[in-house]
């Protein structure tokens, strides 16, 4: 059964750091990883999607990679601003399915 | 392009009463899904479509839990009766059927059981 984990569980940085969130996966047998931003009481906005055959994706301030071998994923966030406080889900799509699964996500507090 | 859109976006019942979310998926989606998320969990799939055919219902508590898509489109997700422990939001979401296609989300229904 795959599962995801995301560390660390919540992170506060002052505004202008940049940073890193951690997502493993324990079966490498994946589509693709994409990471999700929640605001709260709101749904999930997609941020990137990376392809099983790909390394990395990059979107403005954002830069995630992955490495299916050892079932990691990381997202980069450069130069945090106060409006990045959100929080962030990883989810692998399985091999031979549709199924996305979710990591329980980190909750990033960027402080003026 | 409309996104997914959910209703309703918040419902609060009392336990043993019924209640219906209903979801109307991106234009062209054949893959929908309706995911279950409680507070400060990850969302968790209760049941995913392809078309009109219900393809993995594995985690849908079937005494108590129905959906349907009719038409391949649109789709609802029922409970009856609800219980304490259903309070969660529930998002739908859409794709197509691809491996490099993003899942896009709804807004999602707060439900309270009281």
């Amino acid at each position: 059964k795959q599962e995801v984990t995301q560390i660390p569980a919540a992170l506060s940085v002052p505004e202008g750091e940049n940073l890193v969130l951690n997502c493993s996966f324990t079966d490498s047998a994946i589509y693709n990883l994409q990471w999700f931003r929640q605001d709260p009481g709101k749904g999930l906005t997609s941020l990137l999607l990376i392809q099983s055959s790909q390394r990395e994706q990059t979107s403005g301030r954002l830069n995630a990679s992955l490495d299916k071998s050892s079932g990691r994923s990381t997202l980069y966030i450069a130069a945090s601003q106060p409006g990045d406080s959100a929080t962030y889900l990883c989810a692998v799509k399985e091999g031979g399915s549709e199924k996305l699964v979710f990591g329980k996500g980190t909750k990033l507090t960027v402080n003026p | 392009e409309a996104g997914v859109v959910q209703s309703p976006r918040y419902k609060i019942i009392e336990k043993k009463q019924p209640v219906a979310f209903w979801c109307n998926p991106i234009s062209g989606h054949n893959t929908l899904y309706w995911y279950r998320q409680n507070l400060g969990q990850g969302p968790e799939l209760l049941i995913r479509y392809e078309n009109e055919e219900a393809v993995d219902d594995s985690q849908l508590p079937k005494d108590r839990f129905s959906a349907e898509r009719l038409k391949g489109v649109d789709s609802t997700l029922k409970i009856q009766p609800a219980e304490l422990g259903d309070s969660a939001v529930y998002l739908c979401a859409s794709s197509l059927i691809a491996p490099g296609m993003r899942a896009f989300f709804g807004q999602g229904t707060r439900l309270t059981v009281v």
